[in-house]
């Protein structure tokens, strides 16, 4: 069983539109979090919820807004997409917020075009 | 949080052991040391953390110094499919806004070859 999914794993896409990635973690995780890995392949976490409650928002445009219907899912929507915003964007997991032992899915790669 | 150091390219032999260092000289007491890895084009996986004892898991063993200022990662046998970045981290337990937070540096790639 895939503990950290994320769909799809490919997205390209033109600059103005707006895209959604979403994750799903059935570890039982209480915490997820967002990274992108931008070209030059380093790794930057963008967001965290906990319990389904915005922890960590690491000065990201407004564009980028997550959404966690439940524990087990944090999605990321992206409005207005930008060349700049093109990046492998992975979604994580950990058993509580003050962990630092956390769970990675398998990344999406974005493309704007 | 204290800052790392690592080399940026090692090789090993298959079958033999990998030894990866990482020196964090400003550590704090409270701070653990975590080791993660990326192999190519898939997501960061965890291998295992440590605060000031040795560490030993199914995947690898943390070797802590005394003063805690340097530890090393050992793979104790190589396989092509270690080949990855692995990436050093030190974290301490917090709340706030330092919570949750992992920072990934430019880590070492070790190349493992046959």
């Amino acid at each position: 069983d895939t503990a950290v999914s994320q769909t799809p794993k490919y997205l390209v896409t033109q600059m103005g539109n707006d895209k959604s990635i979403k994750c799903e973690q059935n570890l039982g995780h209480d915490t997820m979090y967002w990274y992108k890995q931008d070209s030059k392949k380093f790794l930057k976490i963008m967001f965290s919820y906990n319990n389904k409650e915005l922890i960590i928002n690491e000065t990201v445009p407004n564009r980028f807004s997550p959404k966690s219907p439940d524990k087990a899912h944090l999605n990321l929507h992206i409005n207005s997409l930008e060349l700049g915003d093109s990046a492998v964007y992975f979604c994580a997991s950990s058993g509580d917020s003050l962990s630092y032992e956390q769970y990675f899915g398998p990344g999406t790669r974005l493309t704007v075009t | 949080d204290a800052k790392t150091t690592q080399p940026p390219s090692m090789d090993c032999a298959e079958g033999r052991a990998a030894n990866l260092p990482c020196n964090h000289s400003t550590i704090s007491g409270n701070e653990y040391v975590y080791w993660y890895r990326q192999i190519h084009s898939q997501g960061p996986q965890y291998i295992i953390h440590g605060l000031k004892n040795n560490e030993t898991n199914e995947m690898a063993s943390l070797i802590i110094t005394e003063d805690r200022k340097s530890s090393t990662l050992i793979l104790p046998h190589a396989t092509l499919r270690d080949t990855a970045v692995y990436y050093c981290i030190v974290r301490a337990p917090g709340r706030g806004s330092t919570l949750g937070r992992l920072y990934f540096g430019r880590g070492t790639q070790l190349t493992v070859w046959p």
